[in-house]
């Protein structure tokens, strides 16, 4: 079993629709960060969360610590969005990668 | 402001060769780590150096080493390639382990 668990593993969307990716870890936790990676392999760094919930123009992103899930939320989504976001637990465990694209 | 460079950004080696990754951090950040990503998974964390020193190390079998300058720069050197170690190798700098900053990475595809 992997430290962290990302679902779904690809997601495909219209353009304006809410999404959400989901995050489940088991390792011990300082902070948990989301990170987006397009084609080509360079990583942003969205969020990093060690509590309660960050929201950042159209994504918002939630954490809870007791349950040990965290969520990504794009809200209006657009093609730009589209890429593979990863979640990471201290930059040791990373989940394996949603890879979503937004239909026009 | 340059950010995280690596090099080169594509690499070709034979099996059985030896190889050497180039990462500079952003200017002031004195903590870098390495990770392997293969092709549809997440990366995998490699090695963790601060202020020269080894700080953290994951699970790669000793064909893997890497160091830290005085000025902060990194390498990664692969012993030993196998075909399994065709991957995509980055390198993210941080400032007193806050928020990381990633290269692009180098591509290395061994045949």
């Amino acid at each position: 079993k992997n430290e962290v668990e990302q679902s779904p593993q690809n997601l495909t969307a219209q353009e304006g629709e809410f999404i959400t990716i989901n995050c489940s870890y088991s390792v011990g936790i300082s902070a948990l960060h989301w990170l987006q990676q397009h084609p080509g392999g360079g990583i942003v760094s969205l969020f990093m969360l060690s509590s309660g919930k960050k929201k950042h123009g159209r994504l918002i992103a939630t954490i809870n610590i007791q349950e040990k899930h965290s969520s990504l939320h794009i809200t209006a989504s657009h093609p730009r969005d589209s890429a593979v976001y990863i979640c990471a637990v201290r930059f040791n465990y990373f989940g394996t990668g949603t890879s979503l694209t937004v239909i026009p | 402001d340059a950010g995280v460079t690596q090099s080169p950004t594509h690499l070709i080696k034979t099996r059985g060769q030896q190889v050497t990754l180039r990462c500079s951090p952003i200017s002031g950040h004195k903590s870098v780590s390495w990770y392997q990503q293969v092709l549809g998974q997440g990366p995998q964390f490699i090695f963790q150096y601060y202020e020269k020193e080894e700080r953290g190390r994951g699970n790669f079998p000793d064909r893997f080493s890497a160091r830290q300058f005085p000025n902060y720069s990194s390498e990664l050197n692969v012993n030993a390639l196998l075909l399994g170690d065709s991957a995509l190798y980055l390198c993210a700098s941080s400032y007193h382990g806050r928020e990381a900053f990633f290269g692009q990475g180098t591509r290395l595809t061994v045949v």
